[in-house]
């Protein structure tokens, strides 16, 4: 069975900081991709990036950053510089090569000015 | 804006009743994907579409069906509806089976 754990409920950081949103999966695939997705007060979704099981780089992108290390089943996301714009619910989320999505409960980040 | 419009962005119904919401994809999609979202059960996958025939099936209830239509629109039908079904409901499209963006969201309400 897939799973995917986000310890971490809510974080609050002020604005300037460096943050890390933890992301820990469990699948007995080989292949399976791994995504992020930004909910911000407004409600809308909003896909962040994929990564495949194959790819361990890390990803930057602009403040953002992606961590993936199969040897400890994380896929973790950092924030660099955070904003108030960034206060969001943070979803990751696991997919056995593109069919079924399992996502983590989301950790609610509160960027501070 | 994604692209993925929805329709309605508001539904309040009654138990027991039937409601269908519709997704449009964004020009080119051949997936589309349907995900509930409820402060009960969080975020959840419940059906790909892909060109027009399932693709993969998540916690999707036996009263709820979809379909994709030959113009790649899909629609979510909701049947004997229950308090619990209350949530809000997202479409997704994507080319291939990856990537995903999303609409903005049917929220629906049971009375």
């Amino acid at each position: 069975a897939q799973k995917v754990t986000q310890a971490q409920t809510e974080i609050s950081v002020v604005e300037k900081e460096d943050v890390t949103l933890d992301c820990v999966y469990e699948t007995r695939d080989t292949t399976y991709y791994l995504f992020w997705y930004k909910q911000p007060p407004s409600g809308e979704l909003v896909f962040l990036i994929r990564r495949n099981s194959f790819d361990e780089q890390n990803e930057i992108s602009g403040r953002y950053s992606w961590n993936f290390q199969k040897s400890t089943s994380s896929f973790n996301f950092t924030i660099t510089a955070s904003q108030v714009v960034d206060s969001a619910v943070y979803f990751c989320a696991l997919s056995n090569y593109g069919q079924n999505f399992v996502f983590g409960p989301g950790t609610r980040l509160s960027v501070l000015p | 804006d994604s692209g993925v419009t929805q329709t309605p962005k508001h539904l309040i119904t009654a138990t027991g009743q039937r409601v269908t919401l519709r997704c449009s994809p964004r020009s080119g999609d051949l997936s589309v994907y349907w995900y509930q979202q409820s402060l009960d059960q969080g975020l959840q996958f419940l059906i790909q579409y892909y060109n027009g025939e399932e693709r993969a099936k998540g916690n999707i209830l036996e009263r709820f069906s979809a379909q994709q239509f030959p113009d790649l629109h899909s629609e979510l039908n909701l049947s004997s509806l229950e308090l619990g079904d209350s949530a809000l409901y997202f479409c997704a499209s994507g080319q291939g089976t990856y990537e995903q963006y999303f609409g903005p969201g049917t929220r629906l309400t049971v009375t």
